[in-house]
């Protein structure tokens, strides 16, 4: 079973700076997904993964496959980027199982 | 608008009394599945279908049941619900699992 690590858990930014959220994951995957989940509870798919990086705005995500290694950058952070980042796999072929790790709390000052 | 629509929002029910949180999603989706996120252990998957009929457990999967019976829909049963199934429920679909899900609203159950 994949073992998959978010650090931190919790991050405190002031409004501007620039945000690095890490995932790493223990068994070799197909995808990599990372979620947004707001203060109302919501979900949303920011990005899926399975090679490279990817920019929507100013979010950036990039996986390292030999690293087994995942980041997820904003860029000029803002307030209403607080939320929980959340990192979920799909582990190889044949596997239809999702798995996440416990989330990081982003909290953005003005 | 592509959407995964989960009803109710917000349920409260007693220990035993069977209940039904539904999940429809209009994209034609293959792969649907329920999740529960509980704090401190984060989301954690109950049970998954990749299509018509076709269902298999997660992480999770005592105490729930679901079905497949059309593509759109995805209903997560709890037959004799009990406290330790508080928690907040998600549906999501995907065209493949390994593509970008969908999640829908979630549900707050508790279960006094």
């Amino acid at each position: 079973k994949n073992e998959v690590e978010q650090s931190p858990q919790n991050l405190t930014a002031q409004e501007g700076e620039f945000i690095t959220i890490n995932c790493s994951y223990s068994v070799g995957i197909s995808a990599l997904h990372w979620l947004q989940q707001h203060p109302g509870g919501g979900i949303v798919s920011l990005f899926m993964l399975s090679s490279g990086k990817k920019k929507h705005g100013r979010l950036i995500a990039t996986i390292n496959i030999q690293e087994k290694h995942s980041s997820l950058h904003i860029t000029a952070s803002h307030p209403r980027d607080s939320a929980v980042y959340i990192c979920a796999v799909t582990a190889g072929a044949g596997s239809y199982q999702l798995t996440f790790g416990k989330g990081t709390k982003l909290s953005v000052i003005p | 608008e592509a959407q995964v629509t989960q009803n109710p929002r917000y349920l409260i029910t007693v220990t035993g009394k069977k209940l039904t949180v539904t999940c429809s999603q209009n994209m034609n989706h293959e792969y649907m599945s329920w999740y529960r996120q509980d704090p401190g252990l984060g989301l954690r998957q109950i049970y998954y279908s990749m299509n018509v009929e076709v269902t298999d457990k997660g992480d999770v999967p005592e105490g729930y049941k679901v079905s497949r019976k059309e593509k759109r829909n995805f209903p997560l049963i709890l037959e004799s619900p009990s406290p330790n199934q508080t928690s907040l429920y998600f549906c999501a679909s995907s065209f493949l699992l390994s593509a970008e899900a969908f999640f829908g609203q979630g549900t707050r159950l508790t279960v006094v």
